[in-house]
C-alpha cells in the first residue's frame, strides 16, 4: 500500500532548540494531519490542514500544507522535555475512501534537558 | 466524554485461539477504524466503518473480522490467532463528512505465541 515518506526517522536535540520534520508523498493529498504518540498511548491529533499553502499553529507547534499538495512540514519551537515522543504525519489523497488516512512511519524525537 | 476506549489493554494468545478486541466511543462519530502498529512502523488500516451496519476492508484485513451493530461499538475479531498478528491495535473514530480528523483509543497490545 501507499506510504508517506517521513523524515528524519529520529532526532536528538537539546532542550530549547527548534525542531523541523517533514512528510512527502508521490501523489497529491487534500488533507494533512500531524499526530503525536507518547509511549504506551494512542496518537493524539496536533494539527489538521485542509488547504494548500495553509499555515496553522497550535502553541509552539506550526504546520504547513505544501503548495504542491505533496508535502507537509511540522515545526516545534523552543523544545521542552515533554515534547519527547513519536510524531506521525497522515494524509488523505484524492480518490481515497472517505476518512481513510495514510500514515508515515513517524519521527522519534528525543529531548535532552 | 471518555472519548475512545479499548479493552483489554494487554493480551497474550496461543496460536489458533480467538478473541475479540473491544472498542467504544461516546462522541457520536459515524466513522470508526481499526489499525495495527508494528514496531518502527506507521499505522496500517485493518477495517473501517462509516456507520452502524456498514463496514469495509482496509489495507490489511486478512485474519480479522468486524461488526458494527451500534454507532458506539466497533469490535475486532481474530478467529485463528497467528504470530504475525502480534502487534499493537488501535481503534479510532471520526466525525461526519467534511473532516478527516481521527481520534484514537489507548491501544491493545497483543502477543501471539
Amino acid at each position: 500500500g501507499q506510504q508517506l515518506n517521513q523524515s528524519p526517522q529520529s532526532m536528538f536535540i537539546q532542550e530549547g532548540e527548534d525542531v523541523s520534520m517533514n512528510c512527502t508523498s508521490s501523489s497529491i493529498f487534500n488533507t494533512w494531519l500531524w499526530y503525536k504518540q507518547d509511549p504506551g498511548e494512542g496518537p493524539v491529533l496536533l494539527i489538521a490542514l485542509y488547504k494548500a499553502g495553509e499555515l496553522t499553529s497550535n502553541g509552539r507547534l506550526t504546520a504547513q500544507f505544501g503548495i504542491t499538495r505533496k508535502d507537509s512540514f511540522l515545526n516545534i519551537s523552543a523544545s521542552i522535555p515533554s515534547d519527547v515522543g513519536i510524531y506521525f504525519c497522515a494524509g488523505q489523497n484524492y480518490g481515497g475512501s472517505q476518512g481513510n488516512l495514510i500514515f508515515g512511519k513517524g519521527t522519534k524525537l528525543s529531548v535532552k534537558p | 466524554n471518555a472519548g475512545v476506549t479499548q479493552t483489554p489493554k494487554f493480551r497474550i494468545l496461543k496460536i489458533g485461539q480467538s478473541m475479540t478486541l473491544q472498542c467504544a466511543q461516546d462522541m457520536n462519530h459515524n466513522y470508526m477504524y481499526w489499525y495495527r502498529q508494528d514496531p518502527g512502523m506507521g499505522l496500517k488500516l485493518i477495517y473501517y466503518s462509516v456507520g452502524a451496519g456498514i463496514t469495509d476492508k482496509g489495507e490489511v484485513p486478512n485474519g480479522y473480522n468486524v461488526s458494527r451493530s451500534t454507532t458506539e461499538d466497533f469490535p475486532l475479531r481474530l478467529e485463528l490467532a497467528a504470530p504475525s498478528q502480534t502487534s499493537v491495535y488501535f481503534c479510532a473514530s471520526g466525525p461526519r463528512l467534511g473532516t478527516f480528523e481521527q481520534f484514537f483509543g489507548p491501544g491493545t497490545r497483543l502477543t501471539v505465541l
